[in-house]
Protein backbone atom coordinates (compact mmCIF):
# COMPACT_ATOMS: atom_id res chain seq x y z
CA UNK A 1 0.00 0.00 0.00
CA UNK A 2 1.25 3.38 -1.02
CA UNK A 3 1.85 5.27 2.11
CA UNK A 4 3.38 8.92 3.06
CA UNK A 5 4.73 9.28 6.65
CA UNK A 6 5.43 12.55 8.31
CA UNK A 7 7.87 13.31 11.41
CA UNK A 8 7.27 15.29 14.35
CA UNK A 9 3.28 15.19 14.14
CA UNK A 10 3.25 18.20 16.43
CA UNK A 11 5.88 20.48 17.11
CA UNK A 12 6.53 23.44 19.45
CA UNK A 13 8.89 25.71 19.30
CA UNK A 14 10.36 29.83 19.93
CA UNK A 15 10.41 32.50 17.77
CA UNK A 16 13.66 32.32 15.90
CA UNK A 17 14.14 28.87 16.27
CA UNK A 18 15.43 26.93 13.20
CA UNK A 19 12.99 23.61 12.20
CA UNK A 20 13.52 20.16 10.60
CA UNK A 21 10.16 18.75 9.15
CA UNK A 22 10.48 14.92 7.92
CA UNK A 23 8.75 12.98 5.20
CA UNK A 24 9.56 9.33 4.28
CA UNK A 25 7.47 7.67 1.55
CA UNK A 26 7.06 4.07 0.05
CA UNK A 27 4.90 4.44 -3.18
CA UNK A 28 4.86 2.99 -6.50
CA UNK A 29 5.51 5.09 -9.72
CA UNK A 30 6.92 8.22 -7.85
CA UNK A 31 6.77 11.63 -9.82
CA UNK A 32 7.78 14.15 -7.50
CA UNK A 33 7.51 14.90 -4.25
CA UNK A 34 5.49 18.39 -3.17
CA UNK A 35 5.53 20.44 0.18
CA UNK A 36 2.26 22.56 0.77
CA UNK A 37 1.33 24.65 3.82
CA UNK A 38 -2.24 24.47 4.93
CA UNK A 39 -2.93 27.50 7.71
CA UNK A 40 -6.90 27.53 7.74
CA UNK A 41 -7.77 25.06 5.24
CA UNK A 42 -7.07 25.47 1.65
CA UNK A 43 -3.29 23.99 1.39
CA UNK A 44 -0.96 26.37 -0.42
CA UNK A 45 2.15 25.26 -2.22
CA UNK A 46 5.51 25.23 -1.30
CA UNK A 47 8.06 23.36 -3.50
CA UNK A 48 8.04 20.57 -5.77
CA UNK A 49 10.75 18.31 -5.93
CA UNK A 50 11.86 15.73 -8.91
CA UNK A 51 15.33 15.58 -8.13
CA UNK A 52 17.70 13.80 -5.78
CA UNK A 53 20.37 16.13 -3.86
CA UNK A 54 19.06 19.50 -4.82
CA UNK A 55 17.86 22.01 -2.74
CA UNK A 56 14.78 24.62 -3.23
CA UNK A 57 14.99 27.66 -1.47
CA UNK A 58 12.24 30.09 -0.87
CA UNK A 59 13.28 32.84 1.57
CA UNK A 60 13.93 31.00 4.68
CA UNK A 61 12.11 27.56 4.01
CA UNK A 62 14.18 25.06 1.90
CA UNK A 63 13.37 21.64 1.34
CA UNK A 64 15.88 18.68 -0.47
CA UNK A 65 14.96 15.11 -1.85
CA UNK A 66 16.97 12.16 -1.19
CA UNK A 67 15.76 9.33 -3.28
CA UNK A 68 18.07 6.91 -1.80
CA UNK A 69 16.39 6.86 1.44
CA UNK A 70 12.78 7.52 -0.08
CA UNK A 71 12.85 11.39 1.69
CA UNK A 72 12.64 14.62 2.48
CA UNK A 73 12.90 17.83 4.58
CA UNK A 74 11.53 20.79 5.12
CA UNK A 75 13.92 23.67 6.84
CA UNK A 76 12.58 26.70 8.37
CA UNK A 77 14.99 29.43 9.84
CA UNK A 78 14.45 32.21 11.87
CA UNK A 79 10.93 30.95 12.86
CA UNK A 80 8.29 33.07 12.90
CA UNK A 81 4.87 33.03 14.22
CA UNK A 82 3.72 33.47 11.09
CA UNK A 83 5.00 30.15 10.35
CA UNK A 84 2.53 28.25 12.71
CA UNK A 85 0.32 25.94 10.44
CA UNK A 86 0.35 22.69 9.35
CA UNK A 87 2.69 21.32 6.60
CA UNK A 88 1.87 18.43 4.56
CA UNK A 89 4.33 15.99 2.08
CA UNK A 90 3.04 14.48 -0.64
CA UNK A 91 3.96 12.46 -3.05
CA UNK A 92 2.85 12.37 -7.06
CA UNK A 93 3.02 9.17 -8.71
CA UNK A 94 1.51 8.49 -12.25
CA UNK A 95 -1.90 10.12 -13.27
CA UNK A 96 -1.15 12.91 -11.38
CA UNK A 97 -2.72 11.42 -8.23
CA UNK A 98 -1.38 12.88 -5.06
CA UNK A 99 -0.64 10.49 -1.65
CA UNK A 100 -0.82 12.79 1.52
CA UNK A 101 0.93 12.43 4.36
CA UNK A 102 -0.88 13.23 8.03
CA UNK A 103 0.56 16.22 8.50
CA UNK A 104 3.03 18.23 11.05
CA UNK A 105 1.75 20.71 13.25
CA UNK A 106 3.69 23.61 14.07
CA UNK A 107 3.62 25.89 16.47
CA UNK A 108 5.58 29.03 16.79
CA UNK A 109 5.28 30.58 19.92
CA UNK A 110 7.13 34.67 20.57
CA UNK B 1 -5.47 34.69 -11.68
CA UNK B 2 -8.86 33.56 -9.73
CA UNK B 3 -8.32 30.31 -7.52
CA UNK B 4 -10.60 27.34 -7.10
CA UNK B 5 -14.04 28.69 -5.85
CA UNK B 6 -16.41 26.38 -3.33
CA UNK B 7 -19.47 26.71 -1.64
CA UNK B 8 -20.91 26.61 1.11
CA UNK B 9 -18.27 26.96 3.31
CA UNK B 10 -19.54 25.28 6.04
CA UNK B 11 -22.34 23.04 6.19
CA UNK B 12 -23.97 21.79 9.30
CA UNK B 13 -26.66 18.32 8.66
CA UNK B 14 -28.02 15.45 10.38
CA UNK B 15 -27.14 11.80 9.98
CA UNK B 16 -29.31 10.14 6.71
CA UNK B 17 -29.90 13.71 5.38
CA UNK B 18 -27.64 14.40 1.48
CA UNK B 19 -25.81 17.26 0.94
CA UNK B 20 -24.16 19.17 -2.15
CA UNK B 21 -20.72 20.69 -2.68
CA UNK B 22 -19.86 22.91 -5.57
CA UNK B 23 -16.72 23.55 -7.29
CA UNK B 24 -15.55 26.06 -9.86
CA UNK B 25 -11.98 25.28 -11.21
CA UNK B 26 -9.18 27.41 -12.43
CA UNK B 27 -9.67 28.64 -15.79
CA UNK B 28 -8.49 26.40 -18.13
CA UNK B 29 -7.24 23.73 -15.68
CA UNK B 30 -8.25 20.25 -17.05
CA UNK B 31 -8.17 17.74 -13.92
CA UNK B 32 -10.14 18.34 -11.20
CA UNK B 33 -10.07 16.47 -7.97
CA UNK B 34 -12.19 15.94 -4.32
CA UNK B 35 -10.47 14.86 -0.97
CA UNK B 36 -11.67 14.29 1.89
CA UNK B 37 -10.17 15.25 4.83
CA UNK B 38 -10.57 14.52 8.42
CA UNK B 39 -9.23 16.71 11.41
CA UNK B 40 -5.73 14.89 11.94
CA UNK B 41 -5.21 13.82 8.94
CA UNK B 42 -3.62 14.65 5.91
CA UNK B 43 -6.25 14.95 2.58
CA UNK B 44 -7.37 11.67 0.75
CA UNK B 45 -8.26 11.79 -2.55
CA UNK B 46 -12.17 10.89 -3.63
CA UNK B 47 -12.35 11.29 -6.85
CA UNK B 48 -10.33 12.77 -9.69
CA UNK B 49 -11.73 14.49 -12.96
CA UNK B 50 -9.66 14.49 -16.42
CA UNK B 51 -12.12 17.08 -18.56
CA UNK B 52 -15.85 15.77 -17.82
CA UNK B 53 -13.79 12.22 -17.31
CA UNK B 54 -13.38 10.18 -14.41
CA UNK B 55 -9.46 8.97 -14.22
CA UNK B 56 -9.43 8.06 -10.27
CA UNK B 57 -12.63 6.87 -8.18
CA UNK B 58 -11.08 4.32 -6.47
CA UNK B 59 -11.00 5.62 -2.39
CA UNK B 60 -15.11 7.17 -3.28
CA UNK B 61 -17.65 5.09 -0.80
CA UNK B 62 -19.66 4.43 -3.83
CA UNK B 63 -22.72 3.32 -2.01
CA UNK B 64 -23.38 6.89 -0.77
CA UNK B 65 -21.33 9.54 -2.58
CA UNK B 66 -21.49 10.90 -6.29
CA UNK B 67 -19.75 13.45 -8.00
CA UNK B 68 -20.06 14.76 -11.37
CA UNK B 69 -18.31 17.50 -13.98
CA UNK B 70 -20.46 18.25 -16.51
CA UNK B 71 -18.85 20.14 -19.31
CA UNK B 72 -15.71 19.09 -17.85
CA UNK B 73 -15.80 22.84 -16.10
CA UNK B 74 -17.50 22.99 -12.85
CA UNK B 75 -17.95 19.72 -10.45
CA UNK B 76 -20.50 18.66 -7.20
CA UNK B 77 -20.36 16.25 -4.79
CA UNK B 78 -22.54 14.72 -3.38
CA UNK B 79 -23.58 12.79 -0.09
CA UNK B 80 -26.38 10.64 0.23
CA UNK B 81 -27.19 9.85 2.98
CA UNK B 82 -24.54 11.17 5.40
CA UNK B 83 -23.04 9.13 8.29
CA UNK B 84 -21.50 10.48 11.20
CA UNK B 85 -18.37 9.72 9.98
CA UNK B 86 -18.28 11.65 6.51
CA UNK B 87 -17.45 15.07 9.25
CA UNK B 88 -14.68 16.49 7.45
CA UNK B 89 -13.57 19.42 5.27
CA UNK B 90 -14.02 18.70 1.72
CA UNK B 91 -11.00 20.07 -0.20
CA UNK B 92 -11.32 20.28 -4.39
CA UNK B 93 -7.94 21.21 -6.52
CA UNK B 94 -7.59 21.87 -10.13
CA UNK B 95 -4.06 21.36 -12.13
CA UNK B 96 -3.11 21.64 -15.67
CA UNK B 97 -1.63 18.82 -17.79
CA UNK B 98 2.24 19.49 -17.51
CA UNK B 99 4.12 16.53 -18.09
CA UNK B 100 4.53 14.40 -15.68
CA UNK B 101 4.70 17.26 -13.05
CA UNK B 102 1.35 17.78 -11.15
CA UNK B 103 1.24 21.36 -9.23
CA UNK B 104 -2.67 21.11 -7.54
CA UNK B 105 -4.18 24.38 -6.72
CA UNK B 106 -6.47 23.91 -3.71
CA UNK B 107 -9.87 25.98 -3.02
CA UNK B 108 -10.68 26.99 0.41
CA UNK B 109 -12.54 23.85 0.99
CA UNK B 110 -15.99 23.14 2.47
CA UNK B 111 -16.21 22.27 6.46
CA UNK B 112 -19.15 19.24 7.08
CA UNK B 113 -20.51 18.34 10.20
CA UNK B 114 -22.62 15.46 10.00
CA UNK B 115 -24.53 15.26 13.78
Amino acid sequence: EDKVVQSPLSLVVHEGDTVTLNCSYEVTNFRSLLWYKQEKKAPTFLFMLTSSGIEKKSGRLSSILDKKELSSILNITATQTGDSAIYLCAVSQGAQKLVFGQGTRLTINP
Amino acid sequence: EAGVAQSPRYKIIEKRQSVAFWCNPISGHATLYWYQQILGQGPKLLIQFQNNGVVDDSQLPKDRFSAERLKGVDSTLKIQPAKLEDSAVYLCASSTVRGPYNEQFFGPGTRLTVL
